[in-house]
């Protein structure tokens, strides 16, 4: 069962311009949503992360935003650079149980062009 | 410090062989992880130790799969009488216990089973 879901495996978006990359979820016991930036022959690297205590965390040029209701978060890149272009993971989980461990979702393909 | 360092970067080997990778985590990071990412997906999490504790295995560690952290440094992933079902790429990742989901993944070791 896919309980993270990014139902965009890709996105194109021209440089300048906004890219808004979604997730959504179904483990009401989520409480903590990280997204994670991935370039060939690279691990991911950690780009934000938020509780389900916030509705939206900004760090510089991206801004993730959390509807707990509609169990759906989704990661705003502004302005987008050639830069940014890779690979695009949502992951959650829970404080309560498994500690530490992370559910990721498919991933989203982010190409920016110059 | 370099990061998390895995060994080999890839791996080819022929159905029925045994195989073992190792995983160097960041020397004061006393959480380790090893996930699997096939094509397509997102990295799925196979078990995590703190310290030499093994303290949780996914059920999608069969037990073909085996994982050790002796004395709480390095780790090693042993696949016995690999299939071709096996074969992905196998992402390691520390982190530290007061912030445990701050994760620094390893490259990968890619496995491909002939």
């Amino acid at each position: 069962d896919q309980q993270v879901k990014q139902n965009s495996p890709s996105l194109s978006v021209q440089e300048g311009r906004i890219s808004i990359l979604n997730c959504d979820y179904t483990n009401s016991m989520f409480d903590y949503f990280l997204w994670y930036k991935k370039y060939p022959a690279e691990g991911p690297t950690f780009l934000i992360s938020i509780s389900s205590i916030k509705d939206k965390n900004e760090d510089g040029r991206f801004t993730v935003f959390l509807n707990k209701s509609a169990k759906h978060l989704s990661l705003h890149i502004v302005p987008s650079q050639p830069g940014d272009s890779a690979v695009y993971f949502c992951a959650a989980s829970s404080f309560g149980t498994s500690y530490g461990k992370l559910t990721f979702g498919q991933g989203t393909i982010l190409t920016v062009h110059p | 410090d370099t990061g998390v360092s895995q060994d080999p970067r890839h791996k080819i080997t022929k159905r029925g062989q045994n195989v073992t990778f190792r995983c160097d985590p960041i020397s004061e990071h006393n959480r380790l992880y090893w996930y699997r990412q096939t094509l397509g997906q997102g990295p799925e999490f196979l078990t995590y130790f703190q310290n030499e504790a093994q303290l949780e295995k996914s059920r999608l560690l069969s037990d073909r799969f085996s994982a050790e952290r002796p004395k709480g440094s390095f780790s090693t992933l042993e696949i016995q009488r690999t299939e071709q079902g096996d074969s992905a790429m196998y992402l390691c990742a520390s982190s530290s216990q007061d912030r445990p989901y701050g994760y620094t993944f390893g490259s990968g070791t890619r496995l491909t089973v002939v």
